[in-house]
């Protein structure tokens, strides 16, 4: 069984600090790891992916994610946040055709 | 990235009528298709799985007579909410993959109510 925890239910941050939204997944073999956004009433947008690689993934809208075996975490991060980037986040795994997604986080990013 | 169009985006149906939504990748084919319903709070729930020309998996917990998925091409798939009750008022979304994809892309979501 494979499964994604997202421990945080909200996350908030002023606007131009450093933000990271946590994941930790937990899956057999060699993860698929994605990130995805979700703005009110929208379907899901995607970020970022790690297949192999660099542990250190660059994305869309300047977020970044970072993967971490050991740790077994992929954790998003953006040097500045924008209150633009105030929305829902998702952390998803995929192994074969099953993906499994993360509760999300509500980043809500303070002028 | 590639484009994945659900409609419709809200529908309202009165209790016991059936409602049909579908998603569409617009350029590529989609070899596999997911339909997930999110409720309030944000989770997101895999409902079924399907891959083009063959029946859905669904997940556990759910009924298959009363959400029935269609995947008849490689751009088409549907989800059609069968004798609709309040309780299946939701978020509806559907989510491609192509072949040489790694990741799925989205639609923009349904939003049903049922009164």
């Amino acid at each position: 069984a494979q499964s994604v925890a997202q421990p945080e239910d909200q996350v908030n941050v002023a606007e131009g600090n450093p933000l990271t939204v946590k994941c930790t997944y937990s899956v057999s073999g060699n993860p698929y790891l994605f990130w995805y956004v979700q703005y009110p009433n929208r379907g899901l947008q995607f970020l970022l992916k790690y297949i192999t690689g660099d542990n250190l993934v660059k994305g869309s809208y300047g977020f970044e994610a970072e993967f971490n075996k050991s740790q077994t975490s992929f954790h998003l991060k953006k040097p500045s946040a924008l209150v633009s980037d105030s929305a829902l986040y998702f952390c998803a795994v995929r192994r074969y055709q099953k993906v499994t997604f993360g509760t999300g986080t509500k980043l809500q990013v303070i002028p | 990235g590639a484009v994945v169009s659900q409609h419709p985006s809200r529908v309202i149906c009165k209790s016991g009528t059936s409602v049909k939504i579908e998603c569409r990748s617009l350029d590529f084919q989609a070899t596999t298709m997911f339909w997930y319903r999110q409720f309030p709070k944000k989770s997101l729930m895999l409902m079924a799985t399907s891959n083009e020309g063959s029946k859905a998996t669904y997940e556990q917990g759910v009924e298959k007579d009363k959400f029935l998925i269609n995947h008849a091409s490689l751009t088409l798939s549907t989800l059609t909410v069968t004798s609709a009750h309040p309780e299946d008022s939701s978020f509806y979304i559907c989510s491609a993959k192509g072949r040489v994809n790694t990741e799925a892309f989205f639609g923009q979501g349904t939003r049903l109510t049922v009164v």
